[in-house]
């Protein structure tokens, strides 16, 4: 069952440009994370939330985090053409084991 | 520093044959992991481990088997492949609950 869900799916832009993506998720969680995926590679971790804040920055990336709406939002600030990848959020709930993964916004950066 | 290895990086099999992925890190982590990837979808959780000799089933277990017999390598075996196993395999390894790293894939097609 995947608890992360990514909005919106699909996502096109100019280069310079923001992007925002944004992820919900049902049940209670300690921190939500995400990570980007470049076409055919492994995902690489970009940032995590815990449940106690509320937004977090990293360069060009900013993190918010609702809990009373259950939603965390990414944005990549002056995208360039290296930022086209799927994003995914995953969220860990009561398990320290597990991740549970949304099934990702795919963003296209055109120069 | 490798990070997490993946091999083999591609294999096509045919309906019952059998197979071994091989996952390493050389990052001392504890908690590995082995998720697989399907079109449109995130990443669905198979088994983990959370030490040498211990592993857990995840959300999807069917069909396959782990084993973690050293620290720095965790197997995944599919005794019996079947089209529906047809993905894209990943590995991933973290220090307890925090950011996990990812090998590069494994992408498996069984005819």
């Amino acid at each position: 069952s995947q608890q992360g869900e990514e909005d919106p799916q699909a996502l096109s832009i100019q280069e310079g440009e923001n992007a925002t993506m944004n992820c919900s998720y049902k049940t209670s969680i300690n921190n939500l994370q995400w990570y980007r995926q470049n076409s055919g590679r492994g995902l690489v971790h970009l940032i995590l939330i815990r449940s106690n804040e509320r937004e977090k920055h990293s360069g060009r990336l900013r993190v918010t985090l609702d809990t009373s709406k259950k939603s965390s939002s990414l944005l990549i600030t002056a995208s360039r053409a290296a930022d086209t990848a799927s994003y995914f959020c995953a969220t860990e709930g009561d398990s320290n084991y597990q991740l549970i993964w949304g099934a990702g916004t795919k963003l296209i950066i055109k120069p | 520093n490798a990070g997490v290895t993946q091999t083999p990086k591609f294999r096509v099999l045919k309906t019952g044959q059998s197979m071994t992925l091989l996952c390493a890190q050389d990052m001392n982590h504890e908690y590995m992991y082995w998720y697989r990837q399907d079109p449109g979808m995130g990443l669905r959780l198979i088994h983990y481990s959370v030490g040498e000799g211990t592993t857990a089933k995840g959300e999807v277990p069917d069909g396959y088997n782990v084993s973690r017999l050293k620290k720095q390598n965790f197997l995944l075996g599919l005794e019996s492949a079947a089209p529906s196993q047809t993905s894209v395999y990943f590995c991933a390894s973290s220090y307890r609950w925090r950011e996990q790293y990812f090998g590069p894939g494994t992408r498996l097609t069984v005819t």
